[in-house]
């Protein structure tokens, strides 16, 4: 079965620096899509970034990229120069394996990062 | 932009009641999804719907059921509610035009804590 596992349930970050999300995926079908949401306190889902399985080059959104290591099933999400904005929980989703039609998504466990001034 | 705007925030109830949860999207989008949030467990897709009055079972359907009678608004319903019901619920949709492009995101309402007491 698809899965989707964040292995970190908490992290924290000094404002400036950079931060490794960490997100591994299981799946035997060779077409998916991998995608980071951000979740602020206030509860809304915000999209940050996409990489889709036969994308040749990993994804990047402003400070955003995704570390996109396939034979490795891992798409960890790298923040940039990171701000206290970013303060927020971090899902991890995959678009279901013959999804297409339907656009479900898998998540993963979720990740809260804490930036500290 | 987008919308997707789930009609309350919070809501407590008592066990035994029937509860709505409402959702409305702006974007003409085809597919609707009701997920739900608990801590260390990510997001779980309930129900979702792909066109008017057309429904799908999701991952932990049992207890809820789904209406939707105009493309714009997906209801989630909670035939008796429970205690082990108490949760965020997050109203998502995702138009099926560009689908099969692969980077399409799902965008999502601010979601509804609902405790049942």
């Amino acid at each position: 079965a698809q899965k989707i596992t964040q292995t970190q349930p908490g992290m924290f970050v000094q404002e400036k620096e950079a931060v490794t999300l960490d997100c591994t995926y299981d799946t035997s079908d060779p077409s998916y899509g991998l995608f980071w949401y951000k979740q602020p306190s206030s509860g809304e889902m915000i999209f940050l970034i996409y990489q889709g399985s036969y994308d040749q080059q990993n994804a990047t959104e402003g400070r955003y990229s995704l570390n996109f290591q396939k034979a490795r099933k891992s798409a960890n999400l790298v923040i940039s120069a990171s701000q206290l904005g970013d303060s927020a929980m971090y899902f991890c989703a995959m678009r279901e394996p013959g999804s297409s039609n339907t656009g479900k998504l898998i998540f993963g466990q979720g990740t809260t990062l804490q930036v500290k001034p | 932009d987008v919308k997707v705007t789930q009609s309350s925030r919070y809501l407590v109830k008592r066990t035994g009641e029937k509860v709505f949860l409402e959702c409305v999207q702006d974007m003409d989008h085809e597919n609707m999804f009701w997920y739900r949030q608990d801590p260390g467990l990510g997001l779980r897709l309930i129900y979702f719907s792909y066109d008017v009055k057309m429904k799908e079972k999701g991952d932990i359907p049992e207890g809820y059921s789904v209406s939707r009678e105009k493309k714009e608004r997906f209801s989630l319903i909670l035939e008796s509610a429970s205690t082990n019901q108490t949760s965020m619920y997050l109203c998502a949709s995702i138009t099926t035009r560009r689908l099969r492009l692969g980077n399409t995101e799902a965008f999502f309402g601010q979601g509804t804590r609902l405790t049942v007491v």
